[in-house]
């Protein structure tokens, strides 16, 4: 069991591309979420999907969407990336989205936007 | 949910206990503490969370004061490998996990 995979891992990005960051469980997990963590801070909710076929907005939620079309997918799109998108992003997936519920991590995609 | 309070860094001897701290004084009846650890860039590892009753699992002991105002995560005996940043959560909303800058911990040799 391969848990989360997040692909890429690191990409260097001019500024105004588009960018999909992708993030896959095979845990069938119900709830997934997007971090971001800029470097010497915490993580910080971007968006986040309870169940498939519905998303939700987290703290930092502008520049970015999500979909969430089955189970195991929940790929983060930037539109039009900006510098200040420069960070380190984790996909995180719970069984439900109850607070008793652990959220386990991927690996992270380190994204550089120039 | 409620804030919390970490000593920004400590360091503890390989083999001894590592006692973290964490204040969360204005925590609700119905909110859990969570602890995670970072270790360099990877993703956040969960270790151990609790309500009210003192917890332990095979990584930690979550020790939660009668007032619920504070926590204690003991690592029992400390290796060179748990050096990391850990994080208190104190977490009543169901899809986010609010991190502060936690704790930098140095197990020394």
């Amino acid at each position: 069991i391969a848990g989360i995979t997040q692909a890429p891992t690191s990409q260097i990005l001019a500024a105004g591309r588009r960018m999909t960051l992708r993030c896959t469980q095979d845990m069938r997990h119900n709830a997934m979420y997007w971090y971001r963590q800029d470097l010497g801070l915490g993580l910080r909710l971007i968006h986040y999907s309870n169940t498939a076929g519905t998303t939700g907005k987290g703290e930092v939620p502008d520049g970015y969407s999500v979909s969430r079309a089955n189970t195991d997918d929940f790929p983060l799109t930037l539109a039009s990336a900006v510098p200040s998108q420069t960070s380190v992003y984790f996909c995180a997936s719970s069984g439900t989205g109850l607070s008793t519920d652990t959220q386990y991590f991927g690996p992270g995609t380190r994204l550089t936007v120039l | 949910d409620a804030k919390t309070t970490q000593p920004p860094s400590m360091d503890c001897a390989e083999g001894r206990a590592a006692n973290l701290p964490c204040n969360h004084s204005t925590i609700s009846g119905n909110e859990y503490v969570y602890w995670y650890r970072q270790i360099h860039s990877q993703g956040p590892q969960y270790i151990i969370h609790g309500l009210k009753n003192n917890e332990t699992n095979e990584m930690a002991s979550l020790i939660i004061t009668e007032d619920r105002k504070s926590s204690t995560l003991i690592l029992p005996h400390a290796t060179l490998r748990d050096t990391a940043v850990y994080y208190c959560i104190v977490r009543v909303g169901a899809n986010n996990l609010f991190f502060g800058t936690g704790t930098r911990l140095t197990v020394i040799p």
